[in-house]
């Protein structure tokens, strides 16, 4: 499975632009990009995903380099709320007894402190 | 919404019991998973199930099976529980789309064997 590399920890003004990296130069054609968070004490939500094309919705922006081999979680108007653990992950797409599925590999993550 | 309900927030057993952590999932979802996380290591792939009794290994399948008798139920069980098995454990569920669904996750199982 392609793996990606996220910087350990950000910080971000309140109101200002939250721009989160993540690295992955080994993946393949057939992997999304997906973006979760995780706030203290509770599971993962999921953000956004995409596969070549920047996506926007309600929560944040996703822009993936042509190459695909990076991407960014853009959270427009950070709030105090956002604070969170931010994980880029890659659905890896497998087939098993003839259907498809989608298996979430999760790395380490950014910590995003947003701050007044 | 989608809900993913894991059975407890907090458990505390003893080293060498029989543990079982209990998922549902009410959105009809195929797939559901389950990880456990701990400092450090971030989320790790335990087991995952694309349908009613089947399942996958994940990345640390060792000393962990599951059950699912029923699509809306998936069931981690800890056959003789260890020390080293104190974590967060996070349910997850998604539909049997390919790669391009979201998962919903549980508010997680803290358990810590004593």
């Amino acid at each position: 499975d392609a793996k990606t590399t996220q910087p350990t920890s950000m910080d971000c003004a309140e109101g200002r632009a939250a721009n989160l990296p993540c690295n992955h130069s080994t993946i393949s054609g057939n992997e999304y990009v997906y973006w979760y968070r995780q706030i203290h004490s509770q599971g993962p939500q999921y953000i956004i995903h995409g596969l070549k094309n920047n996506e926007t919705n309600e929560m944040a922006s996703l822009i993936i380099t042509e190459d695909r081999k990076s991407s960014t979680l853009i959270l427009p108007h950070a709030t105090l709320r956002d604070t969170a653990v931010y994980y880029c992950i890659l659905n890896f797409h497998l087939l098993a007894g003839g259907t498809s599925y989608g298996k979430l590999t999760f790395g380490q993550g950014t910590i995003l402190t947003v701050h007044p | 919404d989608v809900k993913v309900t894991q059975s407890s927030r907090y458990l505390v057993k003893r080293t060498g019991e029989k543990v079982f952590l209990e998922c549902v999932q009410d959105m009809d979802h195929e797939n559901m998973f389950w990880y456990r996380q701990d400092p450090g290591l971030g989320l790790r792939l335990i087991y995952f199930s694309y349908d009613v009794k089947m399942k996958e290994k994940g990345d640390i399948p060792e000393g962990y099976s599951v059950s699912r008798e029923k699509k809306e139920r998936f069931s981690l069980i800890l056959e003789s529980a260890s020390t080293n098995q104190t974590s967060m454990y996070l349910c997850a569920s998604s539909l049997l789309t390919g790669p391009n669904t979201e998962a919903f996750f549980g508010q997680g199982t803290r358990l810590t064997v004593v």
